[in-house]
């Protein structure tokens, strides 16, 4: 059973800060992985998906890396604003005969202080 | 593209009274949704995942009897809680499932359910 663990579960920081937002996996044999932003009471925002061919992606202030065979990837935030605060949660998808599945791990609750 | 809806948004029942959620995938066909539930302060729980045409698979320990899913056509999917109870209070997210491999997830908004 794929189980997943962010560290650090809150995160507090001024704004402008670069941050490094980690997620671990225990079964490296997925088809992809995501990182979804989630604002308190509201839905999933789907910020990043990397394929497990892939090694990183980028969107804007966001970089997020992946190291499929050790079961790691991170979330880089540069020039952090207080508009990013929120939860981030990292979920990698993993692909059986029953179907696909997505586990999500606690997440890293961020707060960026002005 | 790739837009998923849910509705209601919220809704607050009594104690024993059933509650139909709806997901619609609007822009595109999905074979298959999921149903997810999520406490305060915690992460996503996979409940039960849906197939077009056919029952719902669900995860250990998520009563079928209480939640009851269809999946009638390739756009929409819905969840009823049966004899809803307060501890049956929580933020529900849907998610389709795109077709031709990709394998991507599409979250729909959410419904907040709160029983009294």
């Amino acid at each position: 059973k794929q189980e997943v663990t962010q560290i650090p579960a809150a995160l507090s920081v001024p704004e402008g800060e670069n941050l490094v937002l980690n997620c671990s996996f225990t079964d490296s044999a997925i088809y992809n992985l995501q990182w979804f932003r989630q604002d308190p009471g509201k839905g999933l925002t789907s910020l990043l998906l990397i394929q497990s061919s892939q090694r990183e992606q980028t969107s804007g202030r966001l970089n997020a890396s992946l190291d499929k065979s050790s079961g790691r990837s991170t979330l880089y935030i540069a020039a952090s604003q207080p508009g990013d605060s929120a939860t981030y949660l990292c979920a990698p998808t993993k692909v059986e005969t029953s179907g696909s599945r997505l586990t999500f791990g606690e997440g890293t609750q961020l707060t960026v202080n002005p | 593209g790739a837009v998923v809806s849910q509705h209601p948004s919220r809704v607050i029942c009594k104690s024993g009274t059933s509650v139909k959620i709806e997901c619609r995938s609007l822009d595109f066909q999905a074979t298959t949704m999921f149903w997810y539930r999520q406490f305060p302060k915690q992460s996503l729980m996979l409940m039960a995942t849906s197939n077009e045409g056919s029952k719902a698979t669900y995860e250990q320990g998520v009563e079928k009897d209480k939640f009851l899913i269809n999946h009638a056509s390739l756009t929409l999917s819905t969840l009823t809680v049966t004899s809803a109870h307060p501890e049956d209070s929580s933020f529900y997210i849907c998610s389709a499932l795109t077709s031709g491999g990709a394998y991507t997830q599409y979250f729909g908004p959410g419904t907040r359910l709160t029983v009294l």
